[in-house]
């Protein structure tokens, strides 16, 4: 089938600590992304790339890191920098077309102790 | 500066009846909007969309209504049921910088 694989699906760190979030797509998509969701509020836009080796900053990329070495996966790396990192991470792809809707992973749900 | 509002972050309905989740947005730029609806723990998934040429579009209990002049849409849900219980999220996106979607807060619908 195909779809979006985030791993874990929830994680725990100590402060200070770097993490690294898995994302994986088997739907031939260009574009991949990465949202945070804290309670109360929309999904806000951590990194995108549209194409291999190339990624975008988007509204909150502060205190996170992304590569995009292969079309299928797009890793997003928190680190010790990001000052509040407890939330629901969720990853996305889609087409390269206006108006195309995004593909969801089921979220990872990260708590730093 | 929130771009997308969904004003009302919880909404109660009886089952059978209509639900009416509404959205806001003030960029100019945006030409397509998108409704997703998330479960807990999971990732949103995708319900209807319409683009800034129409006015409503329609997908079985599904309608969303485009009012330009007014800059807001709406998601009429009908006849609710348990199961569309779930947070609801509005997207908007366009062309150069409002290519990337921008999401509102959500609302929460109980049936």
């Amino acid at each position: 089938d195909g779809g979006i694989t985030q791993s874990p699906k929830y994680l725990f760190r100590k402060e200070g600590q770097n993490v690294t979030l898995s994302c994986e797509q088997n739907l031939n998509h260009d574009a991949m992304y990465w949202y945070r969701q804290d309670p109360g509020q929309g999904l806000r836009l951590i990194y995108y790339s549209q194409i291999v080796n190339d990624f975008q900053k988007g509204d909150i990329a502060e205190g996170y890191s992304v590569s995009r070495e292969k079309k299928e996966s797009f890793p997003l790396t928190v680190t010790s920098a990001q000052k509040n990192p407890t939330a629901f991470y969720l990853c996305a792809s889609g087409r390269q077309v206006i108006g195309g809707e995004l593909f969801f992973g089921e979220g990872s749900r990260l708590t730093v102790l | 500066d929130q771009q997308v509002k969904q004003n009302s972050p919880s909404l109660s309905v009886q089952e059978g009846r209509i639900s009416i989740l509404n959205c806001d947005y003030t960029n100019s730029m945006f030409d397509y909007f998108l409704w997703y609806k998330k479960y807990p723990a999971e990732g949103p998934t995708f319900l209807i969309s319409i683009s800034s040429i129409k006015d409503k579009n329609e997908d079985g209990r599904f309608t969303v209504f485009l009012n330009k002049s007014a800059k807001h849409l709406s998601l009429h849900i009908v006849p609710s049921q348990p199961g569309d219980s779930a947070v609801y999220f509005c997207a908007a996106g366009g062309t150069g910088s409002a290519r990337q979607l921008t999401f509102g807060s959500g609302t929460q619908l109980t049936v």
